[in-house]
């Protein structure tokens, strides 16, 4: 059984478009995230949500919008592409958001390829 | 502000010999944990070892343990007995137990020489 699963694998699109990458955890997590691997390797986180709520929010373009339908569900949507968004993005999730022993589960990753 | 760094972009270690990937981090806060993940070349990222800022013992899982000396803030990666299937990139984190945020540093990458 997939615990973090992310569709699709592979996104190759033109500027301008609009696409979405979808995420869901079936370990009964209540915190999911979405990071942003660049061609440099660097992981930097851009959401996290706990419960559906929105708890982090860092420094993204307005173009890139988040939306958990559900907690096991975090979907990223991504408005108007641009060439500096292609990268990889990762989802992951949590249990117990206010403590530090439990790990960060990750998705497979989701490579986004703007031309 | 970054908080974790880890200084070595690269590194070589001959098959069944052990090596040491260094973290080092920066936070005011007394309570945190700091984790290691693999990243093969496959893209996927692998948990691999937690240590707790109140853990009075270095973490272990199998061949990797975790060197923790707090008042130096590092908590170094100890893999033993090196194998081929240990050339990835690998990532310290640590999670900042009041805004909840996992801070990464920027990847070592090893390779296993046979």
């Amino acid at each position: 059984d997939t615990a973090v699963s992310q569709t699709p694998k592979y996104l190759v699109t033109q500027m301008g478009n609009d696409k979405s990458i979808k995420c869901e955890q079936n370990l009964g997590h209540d915190t999911m995230y979405w990071y942003k691997q660049d061609s440099k390797k660097f992981l930097k986180i851009m959401f996290s949500y706990n419960n559906k709520e929105l708890i982090i929010n860092e420094t993204v373009p307005n173009r890139f919008s988040p939306k958990s339908p559900d907690k096991a569900h975090l979907n990223l949507h991504i408005n108007s592409l641009e060439l500096g968004d292609s990268a990889v993005y990762f989802c992951a999730s949590s249990q117990d958001p206010m403590g530090t022993a439990n790990e960060q589960y990750f998705g497979p990753g989701t490579r986004l390829t703007v031309t | 502000a970054q908080k974790i760094t880890q200084t070595q972009p690269g590194m070589f270690v001959q098959e069944k010999e052990a090596v040491t990937l260094d973290c080092t981090y920066d936070t005011s806060d007394q309570s945190y944990g700091l984790f290691w993940y693999k990243q093969p070349s496959s893209g996927e990222m692998i948990f691999l070892i937690y240590q707790g800022s109140y853990d009075e013992q270095n973490a272990t899982e199998g061949r990797y343990s975790l060197n923790f000396q707090k008042a130096r803030k590092s908590a170094n990666l100890v893999i033993s007995a090196s194998q081929l299937g240990d050339s990835a990139m690998y990532f310290c984190a640590m999670r900042d137990a009041i805004f909840n945020k996992f801070y990464f540093g920027s990847g070592t990458k090893l390779n296993v020489k046979p």
